[in-house]
């Protein structure tokens, strides 16, 4: 069974500060995605990336930045922290090819005070 | 630029009754369809998934949606639901290819059960 896994699992963070959430893949997928889920707006792309190096701005980029520093691990990096950013972040894995599937971690959810 | 619309915020059916939950999508070509199901404090799992063919696709635990390229429409469908079904599903489209494609995800439906 494929494996994606995200840390931390949930995270109190203040308006300005850092945040990193983490994720790992087990798959040997060639992609990997960070999405934020709100009421209302359903999944949302955020970064992406089809490798280790390679990162790709999705559909809401702004205030976000990501790092793949390996095939298996992929970070989603909020320099600036601000209260909306305040949602949940899954992470996912998938192959090549765009008719596959994607699979979803368990989700990291973010409080930005 | 593609789309998929979930009309239904929420469902609410009666165990052992049938099920539909709409999703239009919008898309230029051929679309990769899916559904996919989150149930409580989890992350998203795939219920199943078109690729052109056979318009009838089967997936898990009973579910089956029928794609319509004419009225644009991937309907998931079950013929008796349980109250295990209670959850949120999501429709989402993909244009296919490599290279880091992207899928695109409705807005969701929740699924209430009556006991």
């Amino acid at each position: 069974e494929a494996a994606v896994t995200q840390s931390p699992r949930n995270k109190v963070a203040v308006t300005g500060g850092k945040v990193t959430l983490s994720c790992n893949q087990t798959n040997n997928h060639n992609n990997m995605y960070w999405y934020r889920q709100d009421t209302g707006h359903g999944l949302r792309l955020i970064h992406y990336s089809y490798g280790a190096g390679s990162t790709e701005k999705g559909d809401i980029p702004d205030g976000y930045k990501a790092s793949r520093p390996s095939q298996e691990n992929f970070s989603l990096i909020l320099e600036l922290a601000t209260p909306s950013q305040t949602s949940v972040y899954f992470c996912a894995s998938g192959p090549d090819w765009g008719q596959d599937t994607q699979y979803f971690g368990p989700g990291t959810r973010l409080l930005v005070l | 630029a593609q789309s998929v619309t979930q009309p239904d915020a929420r469902v609410t059916v009666s165990e052992g009754a049938s099920l539909q939950l709409r999703c239009k999508y919008s898309y230029f070509g051929t679309p990769y369809l899916f559904w996919y199901v989150q149930y409580p404090r989890q992350g998203l799992q795939l219920l199943l998934k078109y690729y052109p063919g056979d318009p009838v696709v089967q997936g898990v635990n009973g579910f089956e949606a029928e794609f319509s390229k004419s009225n644009s429409s991937f309907h998931l469908r079950k013929a008796s639901v349980h109250w295990s079904d209670w959850a949120v599903y999501f429709c989402a489209v993909s244009m296919g290819g490599n290279m880091g494609y992207k899928l695109t995800f409705g807005t969701g439906t929740s699924l209430l059960v009556d006991p």
